[in-house]
């Protein structure tokens, strides 16, 4: 499988902040990388897809960028909405998710 | 789009169980269709991919050899026949819909797979 790191595991913000997570992965996928948000009781959500393609209806405060093996998903202005665990997923083979980052009120 | 799950529940150690994913609200043969595992120990793992033809499955190193993905276009179904089952299969099973190849755009309920160690 490949491996995919997320730090940080956790980080606090306020509304307002501007939040970066970082996604590594055991070996290059080029740019076959997702992004999701999953909210407590519910299916994770498609936010970024191909490192960096905002999906439909997402909004622009969210950004990917990253290439091969180091990636970065990135929310600007966080909004209340936003305090939710982030998954990045590798779609070159099936295998495991990164751990996740959850991002909680400060 | 909808994403029916069935099959789950308490298996022991070594033992076997098929989900089942019905599916309706789009053309199913069109689509990858996967199954994504819920575990306490490793999270999120897509478990199994196939493609809308029944070709190409693809496996995670945990469950190659042990699970089997299927499908039948004709009734809109999907399957994982899960054998020599262990504790650390324990999680909730996931259908999840492909809008590419490995790229998940709709989930169903999810169905629990308990294997008590």
């Amino acid at each position: 499988d490949i491996q995919m790191t997320q730090s940080p595991s956790s980080l606090s913000a306020s509304v307002g902040d501007r939040v970066t997570i970082t996604c590594r992965a055991s070996q290059s996928i080029r740019s076959y990388l997702n992004w999701y948000q999953q909210k407590p009781g519910k299916a994770p959500k498609l936010l970024i897809s191909d490192a960096s393609t905002l999906r439909s209806g997402v909004p622009s405060r969210f950004s990917g960028s990253g290439s091969e093996t180091d990636f970065t998903l990135t929310i600007s202005n966080l909004r209340p909405e936003d305090f939710a665990t982030y998954y990045c997923q590798q779609s070159s083979t099936a295998g495991p998710f990164g751990q996740g980052t959850k991002v909680e009120i400060k | 789009v909808q994403l029916l799950e069935s099959g789950g529940g308490v298996v022991q150690p070594g033992g076997s169980l098929r989900l089942s994913c019905t599916a309706s609200g789009f053309m199913f043969s069109s689509y990858a269709m996967n199954w994504v595992r819920q575990t306490p120990g490793k999270g999120l793992e897509c478990v199994s991919a196939i493609s809308g033809s029944g070709g190409g499955p693809d496996y995670a190193d945990s469950v190659r050899g042990r699970f089997t993905i299927s499908r039948d276009n004709s009734k809109n179904t999907l399957y994982l026949q899960m054998n020599s089952l262990r504790a650390d299969d324990t999680g909730v099973y996931y259908c999840v819909k492909s809008t590419r190849w490995l790229q998940f755009d709709y989930w169903g309920q999810g169905t629990l797979v308990t294997v008590p160690s």
